[in-house]
């Protein structure tokens, strides 16, 4: 069974640009999940996503962050424009239940 | 406001000595309790889970407790192997308006000694 994929696995940009991610969940997984994860913190939820819909980004600062998930299955999250304190990893994990979550590898970002 | 707390950032123990790791929650609406292990430059992967059910449940040499009245899990890593050394998340999940969703504490990084 294939994992989640995310890319690219590494990027670094300038403040004030943009920076776009992308994930393809497990096959099958109907609950995508969107997670923020700064150096020495644990993963915070930015969006979730059942299939298609939202079903919570109370945490993701809309101003400038943006996700879809396209026909329910892979997703893109959007930081236009992006600051410095944007600087983390982004994670993108699948689920069927609440059994688990599958994480993909992570998307390091650098914002300069 | 954190609803998932790990108090230890780190911990040193020898190989074949036992591991203990703690997590604390809040919300007395979580039910399922789940631990990830992270190696540096990967994604938190999958290691044990409990539902508010039961009191423990054990898989090899990984079992957690879970005490409901003290809103308190903890993992025990019996024994210890060098390749256990990663960082540690406990992640809690409640059946919100939302749906399912999964609160993270910040981690402890296990070092097991040679």
């Amino acid at each position: 069974e294939a994992g989640v994929a995310q890319s690219p696995r590494y990027k670094i940009i300038e403040k004030r640009q943009s920076v776009a991610f992308w994930c393809n969940p497990i096959s099958g997984h109907a609950t995508l999940y969107w997670y923020q994860q700064i150096l020495g913190q644990g993963p915070k939820l930015l969006i979730q996503f059942q299939n298609n819909g939202v079903v919570d980004d109370s945490q993701l600062p809309k101003d400038r962050f943006s996700a879809e998930r396209l026909k329910g299955v892979d997703s893109t999250l959007k930081i236009q424009p992006a600051k410095l304190e944007d600087s983390a990893v982004y994670l993108c994990a699948s689920s069927i239940d609440r059994s688990t979550q599958y994480f993909g590898p992570g998307t390091r970002l650098t914002v300069l | 406001d954190q609803q998932v707390k790990q108090n230890s950032p780190s911990l040193s123990v020898q190989e074949g000595r036992i591991s203990i790791l703690n997590c604390d929650y809040t919300n007395s609406m979580f039910d399922y309790f789940l631990w990830y292990k992270k190696y540096p430059a990967e994604g938190p992967t999958f290691l044990i889970s409990i539902s508010s059910i039961k009191d423990k449940n054990e898989d090899g040499r990984f079992t957690v407790f879970l005490n409901k009245s003290a809103k308190h899990l903890s993992l025990h890593i019996v024994p210890s192997q060098p390749g256990d050394s990663a960082v540690y998340f406990c992640a809690a999940s409640g059946k919100g308006d939302t749906g399912n969703q999964f609160y993270f504490g910040t981690g402890t990084s296990l070092t097991v000694i040679p």
